[in-house]
Order: structure tokens, then sequence, then C-alpha cells
């Protein structure tokens, strides 16, 4: 199974904060790559596919990058609602994979 | 607008058998797949497998000999059985949808906690 690893594992940061989470694949994933927020007891909320295509609804101070191996999600000026855990998933191959999460925490 | 609801027992006696439900309304569950995932209490993500409309599956390798899935159109409705569950299969289960067999999850359902207790 393709292993997706990702870090920080979680931080601090403070509303108006550019923050990036990256995500790297065990191997080549081509574009094949997905990105969801989830909150405490709520479902993941899907976020992007195909690596930087946001999901309908989603704002665009979200976005992501990356390709092959290395992928990035970024979001531009972080909001109190971003707080939450973060995680990649691959569809490349199966059985599809997701990485172990990223939390975001206030500072 | 399109919504998913799992339902079934919350509590499991270990060696028994976990079934569960997912209900798609506001929406058609045929040209679609629907995945099952799970979620052990504070770890992160893992996919079971999913079911096209049509029927056909597809199951992870780590968990292809005790899971089975089924899809009712008529009551648009799809399923998971996991026999001979343990401790290690205590989790949030979560149904989801994909537009394609390689395309990632658009909507999920909010999940149901599995305690496999005797």
């Amino acid at each position: 199974a393709i292993r997706m690893t990702q870090s920080p594992s979680s931080f601090s940061a403070s509303t108006g904060d550019r923050v990036t989470i990256t995500c790297r694949a065990s191997q080549d994933i081509s574009a094949y790559l997905a990105w969801y927020q989830q909150k405490p007891g709520k479902a993941p909320k899907p976020l992007i596919y195909a690596a930087s295509t946001l999901q309908g609804g989603v704002p665009p101070r979200f976005s992501g990058s990356g390709s092959g191996t290395n992928f990035a999600l970024t979001i531009s000026c972080l909001q109190s609602e971003d707080f939450a855990t973060y995680y990649c998933q691959q569809y490349y191959n199966y059985p599809w994979t997701f990485g172990q999460g990223t939390k975001v925490e206030i500072k | 607008q399109v919504q998913l609801q799992e339902s079934g027992p919350g509590l499991v006696k270990p060696s028994e058998t976990l079934s569960l439900t997912c209900t798609v309304s506001g929406g058609s569950i045929r040209s679609y797949y629907w995945s099952w995932i799970r979620q052990p209490p504070g770890k992160g993500l893992e996919w079971i497998g999913y079911i096209y409309y049509s029927g056909s599956t597809n199951y992870n390798p780590s968990l292809t000999s005790r899971v089975t899935m089924s899809v009712d159109t008529s009551k648009n409705q799809f399923s998971l059985k996991l026999t001979s569950v343990t401790a290690a299969d205590t989790a949030v289960y979560h149904c989801a949808r994909h537009i394609g067999a390689s395309r990632a999850f658009d909507i999920w359902g909010q999940g149901t906690m599995v305690t496999v207790s005797s």
C-alpha cells in the first residue's frame, strides 16, 4: 500500500497566519491527491481533489499544490473556523490510504 | 442536497458480525461509487472498500477476508458487514460517495460509533 506521510503532525498558529501542511507519498501518485478538513465529532469535509482543485463552496484561501510524491495544502489567511485536523488521501492505487493527519491549533 | 446517514448497532460482541447501513437521501444511489471508511478513537482514517451501484466491489486487502458490501437500489441504501470482530474494529464508521472509481470522496456521512466489547 502507498504510505502517506504528513508534516507536521500538529502545530499552533494565529488567525491571519499563512500556514502550509505537507504530504508526501511513498511512490508517484501523479495528482490523485485529496485534502479533507475534520473537526471533532464531525465528518471529514472535502476541500481539494486532483491535488489543486477546490471542491465547491470551499473558500479561496485554501489552495493545494504538488504532483508526483510531494504535495502541500496552504491556508493563506487562517480564520477561526479553520482550526481543525487536516488529512491528505491518495486515490491513485488501491487500497486508498490517508495521511496520519495534521492538527492545527490556536496559538 | 445529497445526504448520507449511517445506522446500525453501536455495540457488537467480539467474534460477532458488525452490520451497518448507509441511507442516501436527496439523490439517487445510481451511477455512483459508495465507500466505507473507519476511524478508531483518536486515530486516522482507514478506507474499508467501495461498492458500485451495480454491485461490483473493491475491498481493502487488509480486511477483504472479513468484509462484505451490498447495495439495495430500491431503498437507496448500501451496507457493510464485517465478520469476526475484535476490539481493534472499534471505530467511527463513515460512508462516503465518490463519482468514479478513481475519484476523491465528495460527500461523507456523519459517521456512527461502533464499539466491540463483551
